[in-house]
């Protein structure tokens, strides 16, 4: 069962370009959705983040939408920067008992210069 | 201000055996979580200690299981290896009411 899901494995983008990651999710009650960056031989990094009583949130070129009634979440990064070619995960914290996160299958994304 | 680090970095082990991962907190964290990441997958949650006890579990077995101490380092251990143990380990440590998670460069184990 997966709860957490980015059906896109890979996307490339030319550089300058809006990069457009999507996260889709089923669980209604996550309270926090994450975005991580992961370099290979290293671990992810953590990127940006919203809370679920959100519907945006901006930082710098990154800015993460949510929309509940669709439970889909998306990550624009512009402009982008061939710097930015990596592995994204999507995660949500499950507030159900004690914390956890749940984490997606990964986007690879490839800025091209 | 110490990152989140993970020895050793890559380990190789038979079936059968047990393995022992370490990994240090970032200062000022109190808590400390486990990821398993198979290959073209994310990482799955292991399980969450906090003031040195479980805090929390995902789907994984008995013969996977921690510790953590009064440092907030924490150790994890797999006994009985499989061959789908062969993964990167990662490890995450934050506040305890906390949403960001730090990861340390996680550990490669192969089970041969």
């Amino acid at each position: 069962d997966q709860q957490v899901k980015q059906n896109s494995p890979s996307l490339s983008v030319q550089e300058g370009r809006i990069s457009i990651l999507n996260c889709d999710y089923t669980n209604s009650m996550f309270d926090y959705f994450l975005w991580y960056k992961k370099y290979p031989a290293e671990g992810p990094t953590f990127l940006i983040s919203i809370s679920s009583i959100k519907d945006k949130n901006e930082d710098g070129r990154f800015t993460v939408f949510l929309n509940k009634s669709a439970k889909h979440l998306s990550l624009h990064i512009v402009p982008s920067q061939p710097g930015d070619s990596a592995v994204y995960f999507c995660a949500a914290r499950s507030p159900e008992g004690t914390y956890k996160y749940i984490f997606g299958t990964g986007t690879r994304l490839k800025v091209l210069a | 201000e110490t990152g989140v680090t993970q020895s050793p970095t890559h380990l190789i082990k038979t079936r059968g055996q047990q393995v022992t991962l370490r990994c240090s907190s970032q200062s000022g964290h109190n808590t400390v979580s486990w990821y398993q990441q198979a290959l073209g997958q994310g990482p799955q949650f292991i399980f969450q200690y906090y003031r040195e006890e479980e805090n929390g579990r995902g789907n994984f077995p008995p013969r996977f299981s921690g510790l953590q101490f009064p440092n907030y380092s924490s150790e994890l251990n797999v006994n009985a290896l499989e061959l789908d143990d062969s993964a990167l380990y990662l490890c995450a440590s934050s506040s305890h009411l906390g949403y960001e998670q730090y990861f340390g460069p996680g550990t490669r184990l192969t089970v041969t």
